[in-house]
Order: C-alpha cells, then sequence, then structure tokens
C-alpha cells in the first residue's frame, strides 16, 4: 500500500506524558498537513508543511504541540504534558505539488487515536 | 465569520432513493468548496470540489454537487443511494480570501442507507 500511513494507531498515555505520532506520506508528495479530529466534529487544521519548511500553523497548535518534517519526507507531531483534552484522533494528510490546498485533493492517513487518561 | 456548516447531523434514506446532504458557507469571496467521504476505520477520501465554472461537479462513486451562490450551499447529491453509502460526510471550504491555505471542514453529516 503506497498511501499516507501513521503511527502508532492508538495510543493510551497517561496524564502528563509526551507523546510523538509519526506520519509517512505518499513518497512524491511534498506537502504534508496535520489534523485533529474529536469525536462529533469535523477535522480542525493544525499545521502545515511544504517540504521541510512549515508554513502555516494553526491557533490550536499550543506551546506543547510541536510538528517537524526535517528532511521533507516523513513528519512528527510530539504532544507534550498531555491533557485529557488531547484525547482525539490525530490525522496526517498529504498532497502532491500544485495540489493540496490549491486543487483540495488530500490524502489523508487512517490516524492516530490518542486517549488521555 | 466565515463558516462552514452542515446543518443536519445525520440523513436517512432508503437504498434507491435520491440523497441529499447539505452543506452551507458564509464567506466574503468566492471559496474553493469540497466534499470528504469517512467510512468506518478508515481515513477520509475526496469525492469532488468546485473550483469555478459549471456549478453543477460530478465525482466519485456517482455523487455530485451544486455550487448555489445566492443561497451560498453546496449540496451532495446522488440520484440512487446505496447501502454501501452509508459513511460519515464532510463538506469542506477554503476561504480564498483569507490568505490561509488551509481547508476548514463542517462538522460532519452521517449518511444511513437503509435496505
Amino acid at each position: 500500500d503506497t498511501g499516507v500511513s501513521q503511527d502508532p494507531r492508538h495510543k493510551i498515555t497517561k496524564r502528563g506524558q509526551n507523546v510523538t505520532f509519526r506520519c509517512d506520506p505518499i513518497s512524491e508528495h511534498n506537502r504534508l498537513y496535520w489534523y485533529r479530529q474529536t469525536l462529533g466534529q469535523g477535522p480542525e487544521f493544525l499545521t502545515y508543511f511544504q517540504n521541510e519548511a512549515q508554513l502555516e500553523k494553526s491557533r490550536l497548535l499550543s506551546d506543547r504541540f510541536s510538528a517537524e518534517r526535517p528532511k521533507g519526507s516523513f513528519s512528527t507531531l510530539e504532544i507534550q504534558r498531555t491533557e485529557q483534552g488531547d484525547s482525539a484522533m490525530y490525522l496526517c494528510a498529504s498532497s502532491p505539488q500544485g495540489g493540496g490546498m490549491i486543487t483540495g485533493e488530500l490524502f489523508f492517513g487512517e490516524g492516530s487515536r490518542l486517549t488521555v487518561l | 465569520a466565515q463558516s462552514v456548516a452542515q446543518p443536519e447531523d445525520q440523513v436517512n434514506v432508503a437504498e434507491g432513493n435520491p440523497l441529499t446532504v447539505k452543506c452551507t458557507y458564509s464567506v466574503s469571496g468566492n471559496p474553493y468548496l469540497f466534499w470528504y467521504v469517512q467510512y468506518p476505520n478508515r481515513g477520509l477520501q475526496f469525492l469532488l470540489k468546485y473550483i469555478t465554472g459549471d456549478n453543477l461537479v460530478k465525482g466519485s462513486y456517482g455523487f455530485e454537487a451544486e455550487f448555489n451562490k445566492s443561497q451560498t450551499s453546496f449540496h451532495l447529491k446522488k440520484p440512487s443511494a446505496l447501502v454501501s453509502d452509508s459513511a460519515l460526510y464532510f463538506c469542506a471550504v477554503r476561504f480564498l480570501d483569507t490568505g490561509r491555505r488551509a481547508l476548514t471542514f463542517g462538522s460532519g453529516t452521517r449518511l444511513q442507507v437503509q435496505p
């Protein structure tokens, strides 16, 4: 399968712990996006990368959240000192040059579900 | 404020009947409009988009959507529903005049097609 892959698919952690999610986009896609989805809501934009450059961040991305894409390939999303309100599905998407935010066709992974106890 | 709304949490339709999933938006300029579908335990999948041109756009799996500028709506439609169409549907908008590149998603509508 050459789609967007996310790891881990599920993570249960205790409040105050740090967690890290990884996203591997479709190989030829240079744009990568992180979204968060809570139950009963649509996905909420967190941040966007073009190659290794982080070009846009939502106000939802508090100081406890950090995202990287060091070599312009895979990306990580780290949440420090997790809180119960961080419990959500974290979605990664990718798109090719010229696509994505312009044409709208984002290719989503299946998400990483975080449960904070 | 610029926003996108899906006024129905759930839509129920019998198999073989036409279906409509509603989406309205509030924007000062011209938006780009999209529909995505999410099946259980699967990622979101792109269905169709309106950028410019014909108001009726056709997408995957027999779905189509009609852009109505005067009513600021972009309703998703299908002439004959299938049980396999049962899923969560999201309308998304890119507001061009904000400078933001991100898509804003509606809260979703669950489509239930009964056999």
